[in-house]
């Protein structure tokens, strides 16, 4: 089935810098795409969701690449503050059968 | 607006006792409803789907059962509690034309002792 291996596992950048989490899958039939983040306590915030026939997308100083060939997807938070210190999951699925497989999550810290 | 309740917040339990936690949406008729479970410091593992009331799928078997007697209600149980079932239980809902955008409650923190 399908595997999801997220890297790193822990990560500190100082405010303003951009931080980089890559999640690397398996299955090339994948075609949904997710990024959530996970506040300490509460359950998981949708950040964004990309479909296969999208290879870039940004929103809201978040950037999500796609790269199907290397079935690799990455979150890149843009000048990152304090109040995006928190774990961070990916996500996909090959649609149709109701699961997703995550990833093992990255905590993100921002130092002011 | 649609919005997921999750039910305790908490919970302190010992071993070989029962659970239930609950779950309900409003503002969504007929959604895919979803119990994920998430271990300590680790990643989400989904246990349950019901994509109608009264059905329910098993995903994973934990010693645990899931249930759905209304269109706006998804229950978890067991009759006996293990240690390892202490963790983070989340429930989430997608609309039934987009089953892959899961948008998740607040969670249930589980510890059992």
């Amino acid at each position: 089935g399908e595997q999801v291996e997220q890297r790193p596992p822990h990560l500190s950048v100082p405010e303003g810098d951009s931080a980089v989490i890559i999640c690397t899958y398996t299955d090339s039939a994948t075609a949904y795409f997710y990024w959530y983040k996970q506040e300490p306590g509460a359950g998981l915030q949708l950040l964004m969701s990309v479909f296969s026939n999208v290879d870039r997308k940004e929103e809201q100083g978040l950037t999500v690449l796609l790269n199907k060939k290397d079935k690799q997807l990455s979150l890149n938070l843009t000048a990152a503050h304090p109040g995006d210190s928190a774990v961070y999951f990916c996500a996909v699925s090959a649609g149709g059968n109701n699961k997703l497989t995550f990833g093992q999550g990255t905590v993100l810290s921002v130092i002011p | 607006a649609q919005t997921i309740h999750q039910w305790p917040v908490a919970e302190i339990k010992a071993v070989g006792s029962p659970l239930s936690l609950g779950c309900t949406i409003k503002g969504k008729s007929s959604p895919n409803l979803y119990w994920y479970w998430q271990a300590t410091g680790g990643t989400l593992q989904q246990l349950f789907y019901s994509i109608t009331v009264g059905q329910v799928e098993s995903v994973v078997q934990l010693n645990l059962s899931a249930s759905r007697p209304k269109d706006d209600q998804f229950i978890l149980s067991t009759e006996k509690l293990l240690l390892s079932h202490s963790g983070f239980y989340l429930c989430a809902w997608s609309p039934t034309t987009s089953a892959e955008t899961l948008y998740f409650g607040s969670g249930t923190r589980l510890t059992v002792l």
